[in-house]
């Protein structure tokens, strides 16, 4: 059965402390990983996907990087509109559904 | 650039009411699903749909019916609402396999 466990449940940052989300997954055959941030009363806004082991894209200070088990949020000298909950989604192959995770909640402090 | 809108947005109903929720894409997209979102749960598909007239269940899809007559709409309806099926419900669209799903801004129901 297809899994997907964010870790850390919620995480609370100092602005300019870099840290990284983690997302693992089980997946007969991934399609596609997909990064999403999702604000308060909003719906998940589209961030990154990543389709292969090794591949790694950046957006101002997120970059999203790929491995065959997981993959990694890492977010560069935070500011505080950073903050909100990141969910991590996998597609597998020969279906077009996402299965997510959880979700991280990020809170940067000034 | 309208994308996917959600009606209503806000809903209160009561327990054995049928309540529908619209879901409306621009983009003329193929595929279009319906997610709920509950603390503890996160996303979790209800149904979806690759096409017009052409539907098909997700893990959650008891007490949900759908139905997909033209490319653009996904209602979704509850037939006899009930407390568990309070939550918040987004609908969401892509052009297809690998591509982008883009998400609408919810539609949050309560049942009391």
């Amino acid at each position: 059965e297809d899994q997907v466990t964010q870790s850390p449940e919620a995480l609370r940052l100092q602005e300019g402390e870099s840290s990284s989300l983690n997302c693992s997954y089980t997946v007969s055959g991934l399609r596609g990983l997909f990064w999403y941030r999702q604000d308060p009363g909003k719906g998940p806004e589209f961030l990154f996907t990543l389709y292969s082991a090794g591949e790694e894209k950046e957006k101002e200070r997120l970059k999203a990087t790929l491995t065959k088990k997981e993959s990694f949020l890492h977010i560069t000298a935070p500011k505080p509109e950073d903050s909100a909950t990141y969910l991590c989604a996998v597609q597998e192959r020969g279906y077009n559904k996402l299965i997510f995770g959880a979700g991280t909640r990020l809170a940067v402090h000034p | 650039d309208a994308g996917i809108t959600q009606s209503p947005r806000y809903k209160i109903t009561e327990t054995g009411r049928q309540v529908t929720l619209m879901c409306h894409q621009t983009w003329s997209h193929s595929y279009m699903f319906w997610y709920r979102q509950d603390l503890g749960h996160g996303l979790r598909l209800i149904y979806y749909s690759a096409a017009a007239d052409i539907t098909d269940k997700g893990e959650v899809p008891d007490g949900y019916v759908v139905s997909r007559s033209k490319t653009e709409n996904f209602p979704l309806t509850l037939e006899s609402a009930t407390r568990s099926q309070t939550s918040v419900y987004f609908c969401a669209s892509t052009q297809g396999p690998g591509n982008t799903i883009y998400f609408g801004e919810g539609s949050w129901l309560t049942v009391v």
